[in-house]
């Protein structure tokens, strides 16, 4: 079955470190992108990518870094520099980033301070 | 003003129930607009998606869109206890640009009492 599958589910981080989600997506869709989800918030783009080794900083992409090396994978790395990382991440692809073509997302990464 | 405003509830219902979700935005460019509902702990999953205004029905689920009062609505007949989940409002304009991000509402959070 194609979809989005992101890992580890559950994730802590020391302080001081940097720690690396992974998101592969199956669907050969061209664009990727990853939010911050913070409860009684809406989802908050941190990073997308249109076409393989190009991406763009959404609206709150400092403290984070991504690459866009191959087609299917779209890894986020959340750096000691984002000082209040605990939340829910969630990568997301599309077909394209036109508007007429929705996002589909994976099952989130829970990310704690330890 | 938020983007988009969604009444975080909780919403509680019996089974059976007529289920009314609601979301208001401020920006009069939105044209395209999705559900999205979310189990806990997992990923965003798109239950409708239209376009400009007027209605779509799937199902038990039916959309609703009223531009002229910006306003999208969700309806869930004879729910079920299986639609226990935070329902996620999301919309996006099409712009000048190659990409115009999606704006999320916060949610609504759903229990379906059997």
């Amino acid at each position: 079955d194609g979809g989005i599958t992101q890992s580890p589910k559950y994730l802590f981080r020391k302080e001081g470190q940097n720690v690396t989600l992974s998101c592969e997506q199956n669907l050969n869709h061209d664009a990727m992108y990853w939010y911050r989800q913070d409860p009684g918030q809406g989802l908050r783009l941190i990073y997308y990518s249109q076409i393989v080794n190009d991406f763009q900083k959404g609206d709150i992409a400092e403290g984070y870094s991504v690459s866009r090396e191959k087609k299917e994978s779209f890894p986020l790395t959340v750096t000691s520099a984002q000082k209040n990382p605990t939340a829910f991440y969630l990568c997301a692809s599309s077909l394209g980033t036109v508007p007429n073509q929705p996002q589909h997302f994976g099952d989130g990464t829970r990310l704690s301070i330890l | 003003q938020k983007e988009v405003e969604q009444d975080p509830g909780p919403l509680s219902v019996p089974e059976g129930a007529i289920v009314s979700l609601n979301c208001t935005y401020s920006n009069s460019a939105f044209q395209y607009f999705m559900w999205y509902r979310q189990y806990s702990r997992k990923g965003p999953e798109l239950l409708m998606y239209t376009y400009s205004s007027g209605n779509k029905e799937d199902g038990r689920f039916t959309a609703q869109v009223d531009k002229s009062s910006k306003y999208i609505s969700l309806f869930i007949r004879d729910s079920q206890p299986s639609d226990s989940a935070t329902y996620l409002c999301a919309m996006s304009a099409v712009g000048k640009t190659s990409y115009d991000k999606v704006i999320f509402g916060p949610g609504t959070s759903l229990s379906v009492i059997p």
